[in-house]
Formats: C-alpha cells, structure tokens, sequence
C-alpha cells in the first residue's frame, strides 16, 4: 500500500505559466482534499471531492481548478500561476465511512512561482 | 470561516521537561477534534480524535483531554524527548461545514 502519492515533489514556475499537481491514492476512498501550507499559517482547504465525477471549493479556491475523474486521483490545475500561489501543497483523503474525518496526507508538493 | 486557534505558536524546551499546549474551537455543532503531528519534511499523521466532552486520550507519553463544552482540547507531553519535536495540528470537525478547520499549529522543538 503506497497511502497517498503527489507528483511532482518539487517544481518551479514562472508567473503566467501552468501545471498540474497529481494526487493518487490506492486506500479506494471516497473524499479527497486539496490543501496549501504556507509559513506560519496551517493547512487551507483548496478545494475538495466527495466522490468521482463530483468537486467542490473550500476556504481559498481561487486561482485553482480541480477534477476527479477517477476516484483513486485528485488533479489540482493552475491556469496561469501566480507568485501568491508559491507554497506547499497537500493531498489527503478519507473513507466514507470514518465520520470523524481522519484524514490521510500525501508527502506534499513544494511549488515555487518566480 | 471557524475559528481553530492553537497556542503557543512555537515552544522551545530540554529533554525531558513536560509541556503542554492549547487548541480552542467553536463550542457549537462539535463532532469531533484530531490532533495530528506533523514532523518536519513528512505529512501529517492523526494521533487522537476525541468525540465526547471529557474524553481522554493517551498514546505514550503523549495524552489528550476535550471539553466541548467551552471549546478547547489540551495535549500534554510529558518528559519530552528530542524525537517528540514536531509541529501538533489541531483540526476542528463540525457537522454544518461537513470538513476540518486546521488551527496554525504549534511548533515544539525538544532541546537535548
């Protein structure tokens, strides 16, 4: 059991410029998260999904897209990167199931917007 | 947007003091409150979720306590070693936002 992946570890942009953050988790849970951690501050709700096909936006949302076509992946776009996007973002999901919302993290994506 | 506030913010102590710290949330629609740590250059790992006013939690040297009632959670860590160091997360779970709020964290650093 690999848990929960991110691809890439690291990466650097240039403003304007877009990429894809890859999240893969092999647990078959239902909901999966988006969050970035920035110096100081904890982890921020991007956006969420609580199944295949279904997306939804949490506390900082913008500038980030998201799909979930597959359930055991998240992708988390960003169309035209931003220096106020350069932060660590984290990937995490949960079964159904478990209503206290455990939740199980990935080993995080170092962004950097130059 | 909850409010999920931890502190201190950093804490610096010798191997082998206690310490603990505080996390303060809404006292209404409680479900449920984690503490996670979260160890420099991994991810974060669920150490305790506590669902009922009183609970008490222990893993170790590490323990616990809720009171839902005033909205606040204390974890304590007694004779600190310097593999406790770590960032301790709170996250906050209530039944009308139906997703955690993270509080900022506390930073322990276990000096030998």
């Amino acid at each position: 059991n690999a848990g929960v992946t991110q691809t890439p570890k690291f990466r650097v942009l240039k403003t304007g410029q877009s990429m894809t953050l890859l999240c893969a988790q092999d647990m078959n849970h239902e909901y999966m998260y988006w969050y970035r951690q920035d110096p100081g501050m904890g982890l921020r709700l991007i956006h969420y999904s609580v199944g295949e096909g279904t997306t939804a936006k949490g506390e900082v949302p913008d500038g980030y897209n998201v799909s979930r076509l597959k359930k055991q992946n998240f992708l988390l776009g960003l169309e035209s990167a931003a220096p106020s996007q350069t932060s660590v973002y984290f990937c995490a999901s949960r079964a159904r199931q478990v209503l206290t919302d455990t939740q199980y993290f990935g080993p995080g994506t170092r962004l950097t917007v130059l | 947007i909850l409010n999920v506030e931890q502190s201190p913010q950093s804490l610096h102590v010798q191997e082998g003091d206690s310490t603990n710290f505080t996390c303060s949330f809404p006292s209404s629609n409680f479900y449920a409150l984690h503490w996670y740590r979260w160890e420099t250059a991994k991810s974060p790992e669920a150490l305790f979720v506590m669902t009922l006013n009183g609970d008490e939690k222990k893993k170790g040297r590490i323990s616990a306590t809720l009171n839902t009632k005033e909205g606040y959670s204390y974890l304590y860590i007694k004779g600190s070693q310097p593999e406790d160091s770590a960032t301790y997360l709170c996250a906050f779970y209530n039944t009308n936002a139906g997703k955690s709020t993270f509080g900022d964290g506390t930073t322990l650093t276990v000096k030998p």
